[in-house]
């Protein structure tokens, strides 16, 4: 069955390191990748998208993410994480191209140390 | 504002009583969808909808119901509530079924089943 994997499920960091979370899918069609963000108590935003293009999406507040079809993976990039990035992140993949088929991963909690 | 808003925020009841949780955008998507976030799992799709009177089970539907009788509800029913669907739930929309555009998220409805 297709899947996402986020095999970090907690992550700390001090504020200014950099940070990469991993996301892979097993899905081998075409895809449209997501980052979404939880901040604590709060609902999911979208971070950024992939859909098509350059590989290398620029999202907002600082965040990257690249697409490399050749390992099914959709990493999260930002080189200096602030306080305020304590959150969860979910990594989302889209088969097909209907909205109703996007399954997300299990999330990676991550925890910033001033 | 364009939002998405679920009530209740927060939810505690017996089992076997039933009780709908409300979803209403006013962005005026065609694609509305129901989520459970449990811990490690992630959000796993219960329901959606692509439009007005079409719904469709997602990945867990069992013991949950939805309608979608206007194009900005999509209440969530659950006839019989049981313990293990204590949760928290989320509603999206999407302005299309297509993946595009990715998903708006309601703040989440917290529901305890004792």
């Amino acid at each position: 069955a297709q899947s996402v994997s986020q095999h970090n499920h907690h992550v700390i960091l001090s504020e200014a390191a950099s940070l990469e979370l991993g996301c892979n899918y097993s899905y081998g069609g075409t895809v449209n990748l997501f980052w979404y963000v939880q901040y604590p108590g709060q609902h999911l935003q979208l971070l950024l998208k992939y859909f098509s293009g350059d590989p290398l999406v620029k999202g907002i507040k600082g965040f990257e993410a690249e697409f490399i079809k050749s390992k099914f993976s959709f990493n999260l990039r930002k080189p200096s994480v602030q306080w305020s990035d304590t959150a969860e992140y979910f990594c989302a993949v889209n088969r097909d191209s209907s909205a109703s088929k996007i399954i997300f991963g299990s999330g990676t909690r991550l925890s910033i140390r001033p | 504002e364009a939002q998405v808003t679920q009530n209740p925020r927060y939810l505690i009841t017996v089992t076997g009583k039933k009780l709908t949780v409300t979803c209403s955008q006013n962005m005026n998507h065609e694609y509305m969808s129901w989520y459970r976030q449990d811990p490690g799992l992630g959000l796993r799709q219960i329901y959606y909808s692509m439009n007005v009177e079409v719904t469709d089970k997602g990945d867990v539907p069992e013991g949950y119901k939805v309608s979608r009788k206007e194009k900005r509800n999509f209440p969530l029913i659950l006839e019989s509530p049981s313990p293990n669907q204590t949760s928290l739930y989320f509603c999206a929309s999407s302005l299309t079924g297509l993946s595009n555009y990715g998903y708006t998220f309601g703040s989440g409805t917290r529901l305890t089943v004792v």
